[in-house]
């Protein structure tokens, strides 16, 4: 297994751009989530879906941001317009029975000037 | 927001020695579990402990959980170079949302 999969893994963007992040989760596993992780914040849950459904997106920032998973193989999380302040590492993670040990991707590392 | 908090913030060791870092949390939770994350890397998930339990093992791991203390601690013996990273505690309080420490930075000389 390929395990997570992230792209792009670095994302450099203009303010005001629109912004999109793809994640491909493991196969099989039922649970997926967007993390955000700055110096500042450390590591914040941003949305969770459960077999695709979105159950809590208590921790999306703010109306710029949106997520989906239209099928179990694939989500995004879309920002826009983009602020310098999104600035972070943006993690994507999926576990096969909620919460019991989550397996990581690797990262996309966005920076918007 | 973040229910761990890890105990130092960063820490150094020479390579053979012992690492032990801690994490408190403050609700009741369901697991608990610890990660590793290298520099530039994603999270990698190392143990989980149940409430129910109170110490665990994988190979140079060792991890305890005290529930009356809502604490754990980490255990690295005999560290390598490449223990070099952050680790991070994270608690399931049975809402299959995972909440992260600040995590603490261990750097092992050679």
């Amino acid at each position: 297994d390929a395990g997570v999969i992230q792209s792009p893994r670095h994302e450099v963007t203009e303010m005001g751009q629109e912004v999109t992040l793809r994640c491909k989760p493991i196969s099989g596993h039922n649970s997926l989530f967007w993390y955000r992780q700055t110096m500042m914040r450390g590591l914040e849950l941003l949305i969770y879906f459960n077999n695709n459904v979105p159950i809590d997106d208590s921790g999306m920032p703010e109306d710029r941001f949106s997520a989906k998973m239209p099928n179990a193989s694939f989500s995004t999380l879309k920002i826009q317009p983009s602020e310098p302040r999104d600035s972070a590492v943006y993690f994507c993670a999926s576990s096969d029975t909620g919460g019991y040990g989550y397996t990581f991707g690797s990262g996309t590392r966005l920076t918007v000037v | 927001s973040q229910q761990g908090e890890e105990d130092p913030q960063a820490l150094s060791i020479q390579e053979g020695e012992n690492a032990t870092m801690n994490c408190s949390y403050k609700t009741s939770i369901n697991n608990l579990q610890w990660y590793r994350q290298n520099s530039g890397r994603g999270l990698v998930h190392l143990i989980l402990i149940r409430s129910n339990e109170r110490e665990k093992h994988s190979g140079r791991l060792r991890v305890t959980l005290d529930t009356s203390k809502k604490s754990s601690s980490l255990l690295i013996t005999a560290s390598r170079a490449a223990d070099t990273a952050s680790y991070f505690c994270a608690t399931d309080a049975n809402d299959y949302k995972l909440s992260f420490g600040a995590g603490t930075t261990v750097t092992v000389r050679a």
